[in-house]
């Protein structure tokens, strides 16, 4: 089945710092990843698409510049997390299709937890 | 856009008694309607996924949901319920004719608790 691989699964970082945090698709080939931003005992908040070869669409209130992302092939798109602070710790997941629009074959990485210290 | 509503935030149940989750969606066409579930500090597990063909869907874990157009319900069911069951349940609903691709945008979850 397809597999989503995020790296890395924890990561601790001083403020100030930043954060890359990547996701691959192991099997198959994504034109189009999501980024999900997870708090505490709440649900998945859709952060932007990123799309290869183009420019992210992020959602409403999703800082582009402080959340960087970039699909530079068809297997892997990257969420860097510019000049981190306290308030960005929380849990970040992608997720990726193989199966092209409309089939709903949506896979999840495992997730990365940052915390920013 | 869509949107999706879980009402139920919190479920306590008894192993081996049935279970249902409720989920209700706003779209203005047929959606594409998922069920995840989330252990804790884990990513996410699809438990089934509707999007056209029969509405009574089987997923893994015995876990089944059917698609009620006429309520706007996508709602979760299991007949007996596994100590192993408890976790946070995520209901998703999946379309943007917009864009050329599906945005899936989650419900609010709600959690299960499971007494032995």
């Amino acid at each position: 089945g397809a597999v989503v691989s995020q790296h890395p699964s924890r990561v601790i970082c001083k403020s100030g710092t930043s954060v890359k945090i990547e996701c691959r698709s192991l099997d198959f080939q994504a034109t189009t990843m999501f980024w999900y931003r997870q708090f505490p005992k709440q649900s998945l908040m859709l952060m932007a698409t990123s799309n290869e070869g183009s420019k992210a669409t992020y959602e409403q209130g999703v800082e582009k510049d402080k959340f960087l992302i970039n699909h530079a092939s068809l297997t892997l798109s990257t969420l860097t997390v510019t000049s981190a602070h306290p308030e960005d710790s929380s849990f970040y997941i992608c997720s990726a299709s193989n199966q092209g629009r409309g089939a709903g074959g949506y896979t999840f990485g495992s997730g990365t937890r940052l915390t920013v210290v | 856009a869509q949107s999706v509503t879980q009402p139920d935030i919190h479920i306590t149940v008894s192993e081996g008694a049935s279970l249902e989750l409720r989920c209700n969606y706003s779209y203005g066409a047929t959606p594409y309607l998922f069920w995840y579930v989330q252990s804790p500090g884990q990513g996410l597990q699809l438990l089934l996924k509707y999007f056209s063909g029969d509405t009574l869907v089987q997923g893994i874990k015995g876990f089944e949901a059917e698609f009620k157009r006429s309520q706007s319900s996508f709602n979760l069911r299991k007949p007996s319920v596994h100590w192993s069951d408890a976790a946070e349940y995520f209901c998703a609903v999946g379309a943007d004719r917009k864009t050329s691709y599906d945005k899936v945008i989650f419900g609010p979850g709600t959690s299960l608790s499971v007494i032995p």
